[in-house]
């Protein structure tokens, strides 16, 4: 069974700029998360979607980050314009279902803002 | 919102030691609790996890105990080994129909051979 999978594995960007991150879940997944984890700490929850319906934004910053889930399988994560503070690995996980299932976890991108 | 408390941060043990690693949380309606490891460079797996049912989950080298009196839990590796090195996640659900998760700060474990 394929794992999520994300890209870019790695961005530099400068402060101002924008940048999208892209995920693919595992197949037959409905839950889908984006986390961001800065360095030294656990993964914190931007967002989660139930097929492609947004069940839980409420730690997502909405003035600068957006994310969609089309046709309920992949997602993108924008961040427009990026901060220093953004600097983090960006996680992308998937699940069968929510209501403690399983999360699989991606790889992550790693963004550096400068 | 949920608050879960991780300690030690670091930990460093002896090949074949055992290590513990302890958790608390706030929310006493969590029902799920997951522990992640995570290797340099890659996304945090699961290892092992917990419902609010059982007390006590056993894999091999690895066991977790929930307490939730007393809304702690903890996740115990016997005979560590040197590939247990990684930094290993806590987590909790917040029991709201979404199961969002919220996790610990982490505990860096290092097995000296």
């Amino acid at each position: 069974e394929a794992g999520v999978a994300q890209s870019p594995r790695y961005k530099i960007i400068e402060k101002r700029q924008s940048v999208a991150f892209w995920c693919n879940p595992i197949s037959g997944h409905a839950t889908l998360y984006w986390y961001q984890q800065i360095l030294g700490q656990g993964p914190k929850l931007l967002i989660q979607f139930q097929n492609n319906g947004v069940v839980d934004d409420s730690q997502l910053p909405k003035d600068r980050f957006s994310a969609e889930r089309l046709k309920g399988v992949d997602s993108t994560l924008k961040i427009q314009p990026a901060k220093l503070e953004d600097s983090a690995v960006y996680l992308c996980a998937s699940s069968l279902d929510q209501g403690g299932q399983t999360q699989y976890f991606g790889p992550g991108t790693r963004l550096l803002v400068l | 919102g949920e608050n879960v408390e991780q300690h030690p941060s670091t930990l460093s043990v002896q090949e074949g030691d055992s290590a513990v690693i302890k958790c608390t949380y706030s929310d006493s309606a969590s029902n799920y609790f997951p522990w992640y490891k995570q290797e340099l460079g890659k996304g945090p797996q699961l290892i092992i996890d917990i419902r609010s049912n059982v007390g006590e989950k056993k894999d091999q080298r690895i066991a977790v105990t929930l307490n939730k009196t007393a809304k702690h839990f903890s996740l115990h590796i016997t005979e560590t080994q040197p590939e247990d090195s990684a930094v290993y996640f806590c987590a909790a659900d917040d029991n709201s129909g979404y199961s969002t998760l919220t996790f610990g700060k982490g505990t860096m474990l290092l097995v000296s051979p």
